[in-house]
């Protein structure tokens, strides 16, 4: 049962532009998410997050926007760069749960110059 | 600040054999996870300690998978007898359980079973 999903498989952007990926969760006793990017043959390396009391949190280029009500949470990177391309999670976790985290399947972000 | 250790990093066995993965966080980080990742799907939860103690493991499938982490630092993980199905990235995180902490990943385990 996918918690958290990312129904966006693959991106391409122009450098430059803005990156917009997109994850949607069902379960409503998140209460954190994050987001992770990862490389081929490294582990997930964590970007940035948002708490559930708040709806935006902004870190340089990146930026996260929650909107609870409709479950859906995106990350903006503004202006994108040939090194951003790599693979995205969303990721969300319960703090009543042990904080373990419930990833999405990624998007794949490439960044064309 | 040292991060998340991971040993092997590549492993090729057949199936039924049995495998050994370990793991060494960050120090001072009293949680410890490990999550398979298949490929094209993202990690899933296989266990989940706090210092030397299980805190979920209600997705490991305890018949075939073991894991342990003596002294609360270091954690192995254990696949015996293998699969086919279990072919895919173990990964370890580390993190204090504290909430708004960050989990950082080591560089995972790809395992082939064959």
């Amino acid at each position: 049962d996918q918690q958290v999903k990312q129904n966006s498989p693959s991106l391409s952007v122009q450098e430059g532009r803005i990156s917009i990926l997109n994850c949607d969760y069902t379960n409503s006793m998140f209460d954190y998410f994050l987001w992770y990017k990862k490389y081929p043959a490294e582990g997930p390396t964590f970007l940035i997050s948002i708490s559930s009391i708040k709806d935006k949190n902004e870190d340089g280029r990146f930026t996260v926007f929650l909107n609870k009500s409709a479950k859906h949470l995106s990350l903006h990177i503004v202006p994108s760069q040939p090194g951003d391309s790599a693979v995205y999670f969303c990721a969300a976790s319960n703090s009543n749960s042990g904080y373990a985290l419930n990833f999405g399947k990624g998007t794949s972000l490439l960044v064309t110059p | 600040e040292a991060g998340v250790a991971q040993s092997p990093r590549y492993k090729i066995i057949e199936k039924r054999q049995s495998v050994a993965f370990w793991c060494n966080p960050i120090s001072g980080h009293a949680t410890l996870y490990w999550y398979q990742q298949i490929l094209g799907q993202g990690p899933k939860l296989l266990i989940q300690f706090q210092n030397n103690g299980v805190v979920d493991d209600s997705q490991l499938p305890k018949d075939r998978f073991s894991a342990e982490r003596l002294k609360g630092v270091d954690s192995t993980l254990k696949i015996q007898p293998a699969k086919l199905e279990d072919s895919a990235v173990y990964l370890c995180a580390s993190s204090f359980l504290r909430f708004g902490e960050t989990q950082y990943f080591g560089p995972g385990t790809r395992l082939l079973v064959l």
